[in-house]
């Protein structure tokens, strides 16, 4: 069975740094792609970031690129996303998601998130 | 970074038929965008139910189908059934990003 498990999130300062985690399990973990979405409190789906199997690749949305880094230790089964210079706008659940392939498609399932709340 | 367009919402009645429809302002949706399509109920996480425009994972219900009509991606649905009320996003790919549409709330009345 796949299971993703989000952690990391929390209370931050806004300008502060948060590191989230996501421990995947029941698959070959370095065979797949991986994202992050986020989805702000009552508001719809936004992809976050998407890397390959390898880390040869790794796109980011506008909103994050240059602030955000997504990486893998595909040893640890692990997923990761570094969030610098956070903004209140930030504040989402965070959702873990597995590609259906190596390369950078779409998600297949799903963790059930954790939450980050930027706020003074 | 483009956008992408749903519905913001529409019913269906129980037993019907209701398209849910997917556009890109940089121009017509095609198959190079993979389209995909999720289901969200309130409280929980996303269900992704299409992929690549047309495709199928075992657990997607069978009254869903997705197809490419008029330039948009389309996600139907037939034979409405109570538990199908929830959120339905879809998202395209652009090179190495990906977006979400703002979400359609199918409520089935």
């Amino acid at each position: 069975e796949v299971q993703l498990v989000e952690s990391g999130g929390g209370l931050v300062q806004p300008g502060r740094s948060l590191r989230l985690s996501c421990a995947a399990s029941g698959f070959t973990f370095d065979e797949y792609a991986m994202h992050w979405v986020r989805q702000a409190p009552g508001k719809g789906l936004e992809w976050v970031s998407g890397i390959t199997w390898n880390s040869g690749i790794i796109g980011y949305a506008d909103s994050v690129k240059g602030r955000f880094t997504t990486s893998r230790d595909n040893a640890k089964n692990s997923l990761y996303l570094q969030m610098n210079g956070l903004r209140a706008e930030d504040t989402a659940l965070y959702y873990c998601a597995k590609d259906w392939d190596d390369i950078l498609t779409g998600p297949d399932y799903w963790g059930q998130g954790t939450l980050v709340t930027v706020s003074s | 970074q483009a956008v992408v367009t749903q519905e913001p919402s529409l019913t269906v009645s129980p037993g019907g038929t209701v398209t849910l429809t997917c556009g890109s302002t940089t121009g017509p949706v095609t198959s190079g965008h993979y389209p995909y399509w999720f289901q969200q109920k309130p409280g929980q996480a996303p269900t992704t139910l299409i992929y690549d425009t047309r495709n199928k994972h075992s657990w997607t219900p069978v009254q869903f189908s997705g197809s490419l009509i008029g330039g948009k991606a389309a996600l139907t649905l037939s034979g409405a059934q109570p538990e199908d009320e929830a959120y339905y996003y879809c998202m395209l790919s652009y090179g190495d990003t990906r977006v979400f549409g703002g979400g359609t709330k199918l409520t089935v009345l």
